[in-house]
């Protein structure tokens, strides 16, 4: 148990729907992440939040639409997506002081775009 | 620009065998340097960290050496156990609190 949870854990979506996927963390933190892991590629980093300012975007399509309502919750609004986005999501925090700041992962969500 | 390399996997080994992953990096100056580890079904956690040359990290018995030499953070251990078996990710922050560079990720699988 990390502290960083994450709802649903597994999401079946077709490229027409809308959903919606969050995270929560309970450690104090005061920046949170998503990513996309897909297999045989490295970690994607797609957007952060620090403050609940955005202050990372990385080139990511705007099928995808991230909320930081406060610091403890983050949600990935999603919609109109493509079978290539099929992937696990993770969420992180940390608190930022520098470089050497560690990074707390949830479980991720495993989504599959029929 | 910045750049961390991990050799290819699936890395296969007895219980008790010696373990080494290799990660080697590209960056300028004195970057902070990471391995993580991911057990299945969970998401990533740190496994241990160094922030300056020859530093060693170490935590459940992995160890690693910051080696600016040879750019290099290359994880060990010397008896690997079943229970070891997930990915290990060597990443580096250099000047941003929130972008890390990731390697592509190495899966280890521990044969009993």
């Amino acid at each position: 148990e990390t502290g960083v949870t994450q709802t649903p854990r597994h999401l079946v979506m077709g490229m027409t729907n809308k959903k919606s996927l969050k995270c929560e963390q309970h450690l104090g933190h005061n920046a949170m992440y998503w990513y996309k892991q897909s297999a045989k590629k490295p970690l994607e980093l797609m957007f952060v939040y620090s403050l609940e300012e955005r202050v990372e975007n990385n080139s990511v399509p705007s099928r995808f639409s991230p909320e930081c309502p406060n610091s403890s919750h983050l949600f990935l609004h999603l919609h109109t997506l493509q079978p290539e986005d099929s992937a696990l999501y993770l969420c992180a925090s940390s608190q930022v002081s520098g470089p050497a700041d560690t990074q707390y992962f949830g479980p991720g969500t495993r989504l599959t775009v029929l | 620009g910045n750049s961390v390399t991990q050799m290819e996997g699936p890395v296969t080994l007895s219980e008790e065998a010696f373990l080494t992953i290799n990660c080697t990096y590209t960056a300028t100056g004195y970057p902070s340097l990471f391995w993580y580890v991911q057990y299945p079904g969970e998401g990533l956690q740190l496994l241990l960290k160094a922030t300056k040359a020859d530093d060693k990290g170490s935590n459940k018995g992995f160890e690693a050496t910051y080696r600016k030499e040879t750019t290099s953070f290359h994880l060990e251990k010397g008896s690997v156990q079943v229970s070891d078996s997930a990915v290990y990710f060597c990443a580096l922050n250099q000047d941003s609190n929130y972008q890390l560079i990731w390697g592509a990720g190495t899966k280890l699988i521990i044969k009993p």
